[in-house]
């Protein structure tokens, strides 16, 4: 069974810093069947990053998504206050077909 | 612009069923795996099962083999979630997803608004 380990469980940063957020896979992931979603109060989850590194249908230039195998990685140049929210990771296609990380809170500092 | 409406909020006893579906509308049903995926209370996101209509046969996270119950019918462009036994733990949000790859499952683009089960004596 695949397992995702995202790292940190909470991030702080001001507006205008960079993120970088991290996803561990325990067994190797196609980069093709790895994705990203933001998740912000109340609301369902939102398709950021599709495929390790290719954006989503309006997601900013900002986000980009990087990484193969084992670790992943989603990166957030300068970040706007909109972009505070909880973000996951997700495997789809292995065993089982689909299995999401645990997350990571970007939190305004 | 195809949208997924989901059914409205349930409150269940423990041991009882519950059946949540899933309207699509604006685009094409059958060839989309729809999956499922519940938010308990403060935590994250977790995979239940998933199905593509068009093939019927639905695949289930193993935390749910037996409990669990996925079904599509594409002249209505609904899925249906229904999950027996219920007990306190199955509080959650429930959420519909599609997939974003026709006759694959692939990263999900579109997702319901979500269907809150309250578990509770």
């Amino acid at each position: 069974e695949t397992v995702l380990t995202q790292s940190p469980g909470t991030l702080s940063l001001s507006p205008g810093e960079r993120a970088t957020l991290s996803c561990r896979a325990s067994q190797s992931v196609s980069s093709s069947y790895l994705a990203w979603y933001q998740q912000k109060p109340g609301q369902a989850p939102r398709l950021v990053m599709y495929g390790a590194s290719n954006r989503a249908t309006g997601i900013p230039d900002r986000f980009s998504g990087s990484g193969s195998g084992t670790d992943f990685t989603l990166t957030i140049s300068r970040l706007e206050p909109e972009d505070f929210a909880v973000y996951y990771c997700q495997q789809y296609g292995t065993s089982p077909l689909c299995s999401f990380g645990q997350g990571t809170k970007l939190e305004i500092k | 612009q195809v949208q997924l409406v989901q059914s409205g909020a349930e409150v269940k006893k423990p041991g009882s069923s519950v059946k949540v579906s899933c309207k699509a509308s604006g685009g094409t049903f059958g060839n989309y795996a729809i999956s499922w995926v519940r938010q308990a209370p403060g935590q994250g996101l977790e995979w239940m099962g998933g199905i593509i209509p068009i093939f019927g046969t639905a695949d289930y996270a193993q935390k749910f083999q037996g409990r669990l119950t996925i079904t599509a019918d594409d002249s209505t462009s609904t899925a249906y979630m229904e999950l027996s036994s219920l007990r306190s733990e199955d509080t959650a949000v429930y959420f519909c997803a599609r997939s974003s790859v026709a006759l694959a499952n692939d990263a999900f683009d579109i997702w319901g608004q979500g269907t809150v089960v309250t578990v509770s004596s």
